[in-house]
């Protein structure tokens, strides 16, 4: 089976503080994505990448980075949280771009 | 962007019903997806299709692509009330690695 860890459950972190996600998957995928997920608003694609060290903007990229270092590994950074970035952020990945396999998911409350 | 209207919007069935839901698009996609998400978790790959009229089964889940490319249905049969949960469908086109992502369908069993 596919397995996707996320380094946190739940997170709570200050306006202003620097924040790292980070996603890990087992099963050597090219591909791996972030998503935010708020309701009314769905899935949406923050960023992605194809390959280490290469990366691609989604749809909503501003506020975050994202770091591949290691194919396994991909990290995703709020550079000065906001209290509009609290949400569901959830991380994929893929040995294609389709069929994506999701993580359990990290709900950031920025206070 | 594609977008993918997803319905109904949320269902409220009695145990032992079957479901229907749709997804539509005015775009053609190549790949269609459908996820299951629990409350506060990732979502799960449920069934993906790749050719048009693909009509494909797990478990009490049905799934078929629809003959235009644009549309993807979802079945289930004899639902219990771990079905309980929000359904998503997706769709991909293989110029880009990206997943355009239904609002998704909540779905409510009645014991």
């Amino acid at each position: 089976d596919v397995k996707v860890t996320q380094s946190s459950r739940y997170l709570v972190k200050r306006t202003g503080e620097k924040v790292f996600l980070e996603c890990v998957q087992d099963m050597d995928h090219e591909n791996m994505f972030w998503y935010r997920q708020d309701p009314g608003l769905g899935l949406r694609l923050i960023y992605f990448s194809y390959d280490v060290k290469m990366k691609e903007k989604g749809d909503i990229p501003e506020g975050y980075s994202v770091s591949r270092e290691k194919k396994e590994r991909f990290s995703l950074i709020l550079e000065s949280a906001s209290t509009n970035q609290t949400s569901m952020y959830l991380c994929a990945s893929a040995p294609r771009g389709y069929e994506q396999y999701f993580g359990p998911g990290t709900r950031l409350t920025v206070t | 962007g594609q977008q993918l209207n997803q319905s109904p919007q949320s269902m409220f069935i009695q145990e032992g019903e079957d479901v229907s839901m749709n997804c539509t698009s005015s775009s053609i996609f190549n790949t269609w997806l459908w996820y299951k998400q629990d409350p506060g978790e990732g979502p799960v790959l449920l069934i993906a299709l790749y050719k048009a009229g693909e009509l494909t089964s797990n478990g009490r889940l049905t799934a078929q692509f629809g003959i235009t490319r644009k549309d993807s249905f979802l079945n289930i049969s004899a639902s219990i009330p771990s079905d309980v949960g929000i359904y998503f469908c997706a769709g991909h086109m293989s110029s880009n690695y990206k997943l355009t992502f239904g609002k998704g369908t909540l779905l409510t069993v009645n014991p």
